[in-house]
């Protein structure tokens, strides 16, 4: 199986605070990694899909990038509605495995 | 809007059987595949598994593999997850999401039910 993870585990930060999110896959993946947003008490929301497109209705000061085995997650100018905890996600090969998540929160 | 629910969840002692339902709103369900994802404080999230809309083909997590049953009723816009000889390690909140265009796998989740959970304890 294709192993995920993710650094930091956790951060706090400012509103108005520029945050990257880091996700290395165990081998490589192309571009087939996927992140969500969860808040707590929520399911899941997909942000961003194939490392770089944001889905519809996200927010542009969300941003991805990476290829193979290394994927960056930014957010540029974090909102009081970003503190959250974000997950990376591989759509390569089953099993559909997603990393332990980044907790962001207020500083 | 796109709506899913899950419903089926409880407390089930281990060894024990449970099915679970989710039934999805508000966008043509038979032309997706759909997903179930468990989430646990410990372990995170999972993939599960999963059921194409055509043929309705299916996959599973190896955690799960010979347990679990992934079936769908596309007349009721319902799928369903029968969990047989359940063990402590598959308490946790489960999920079904949909794909974002798949019709094969579900891999990518673009819509999710609010989940239900499940607890295995003597």
């Amino acid at each position: 199986d294709i192993q995920m993870t993710q650094s930091p585990s956790s951060l706090s930060a400012s509103v108005g605070d520029r945050v990257v999110i880091t996700c290395r896959a165990s081998q490589g993946i192309s571009l087939y990694l996927n992140w969500y947003q969860q808040k707590q008490g929520r399911a899941p929301t997909l942000l961003i899909y194939s490392s770089s497109t944001l889905l519809s209705g996200v927010p542009s000061r969300f941003s991805g990038s990476g290829s193979g085995t290394e994927f960056t997650l930014t957010i540029s100018g974090l909102q009081p509605e970003d503190f959250a905890t974000y997950y990376c996600q591989q759509s390569y090969t089953r099993p559909f495995g997603f990393g332990p998540g980044t907790k962001v929160d207020i500083k | 809007e796109v709506q899913l629910v899950e419903s089926g969840g409880g407390l089930v002692q281990p060894g024990g059987s449970l099915r679970l339902s989710c039934r999805g709103s508000g966008f043509n369900f038979r032309n997706y595949a759909i997903a179930w994802v468990r989430q646990t404080p410990g372990k995170g999230l999972e993939w599960v598994s999963s059921i194409g809309a055509v043929g309705g083909g299916t996959h599973y997590a190896d955690s799960v593999r010979g347990r679990f049953t992934v079936s769908r009723d596309n007349s009721r816009n319902t799928v369903y997850l029968q969990m047989s000889r359940l063990g402590v390690d598959d308490s946790a909140v489960y999920f079904c999401a949909k794909d974002r265009v798949g019709v094969a796998v579900a891999d990518t989740l673009d819509s999710w039910g609010q989940g239900t959970l499940v607890s295995v304890s003597s």
